[in-house]
């Protein structure tokens, strides 16, 4: 029982490349979610997906994009890394919206 | 604007030392306090949800506990397999809702 899958788990990029992080959920959910966690800062919602065809804005969208690719799959874009996105990223998924959420183990990404 | 905090940031207990982890928060419409432990290099795991002033939910070791203000985890004759970071999260309305707050955790460490 996979639950929540993240590629890639490490990631290093340069100033300026572009990636797109991966995620997907084996357990029929609805809502998807990508979070940032930074040393001493709680885990920072990015952007969310209540049901397949929409997302929403988080706390800290700038400089990202998502993409709802259906109801298993959830992407995470970075259009033009920056230092200040070197962080773990977090996916997770819900029933609905205000559910329980399970995370999948991370992406540690560092831009140099 | 919504507030989680935790404390004590780290706490260190011996093998059989009870004690309670506080999850103080202010959101607006509190919709639901969630639980969750994270182990190092791993995602948060989902450990309970509570609803309303008065609630309690029970596993092994680990007892949730709400108030109109606050939460507690009390974890009763830990053992060293309970370390690990204690997150928790409450569930609000504002800003048009859906959206999670969390704290930035307590760090547990139990020793032999």
């Amino acid at each position: 029982n996979a639950g929540v899958t993240q590629t890639p788990k490490f990631q290093v990029l340069k100033t300026g490349q572009s990636m797109t992080l991966q995620c997907a959920q084996d357990m029929n959910h609805n809502s998807m979610y990508w979070y940032r966690q930074d040393p001493g800062m709680g885990l920072r919602l990015i952007y969310y997906s209540a049901s397949e065809g929409t997302t929403d804005k988080g706390e800290v969208p700038n400089g990202y994009n998502v993409s709802r690719l259906n109801k298993r799959e959830f992407s995470l874009r970075l259009e033009s890394a920056a230092p200040s996105q070197t962080s773990v990223y977090f996916c997770a998924s819900s029933e609905q919206l205000g559910q329980p959420q399970h995370f999948g183990d991370g992406t540690r990404l560092s831009i140099l | 604007e919504d507030q989680v905090t935790q404390s004590p940031e780290a706490l260190r207990l011996q093998e059989g030392e009870s004690s309670s982890l506080n999850c103080s928060y202010t959101v607006s419409g509190l919709r639901g306090l969630f639980w969750y432990r994270q182990d190092p290099g791993k995602g948060p795991e989902f450990l309970f949800t509570l609803y309303s002033a008065g609630e309690e939910k029970e596993k092994e070791r680990l007892k949730a506990t709400l108030t109109k203000k606050e939460s507690f985890l009390h974890i009763t004759a830990p053992k060293p397999e309970d370390s690990a970071t204690y997150l928790c999260a409450a569930y609000g309305l504002t800003g048009g809702g859906n959206k999670l707050t969390f704290g930035t955790g307590t760090q547990l460490k139990v020793e032999l």
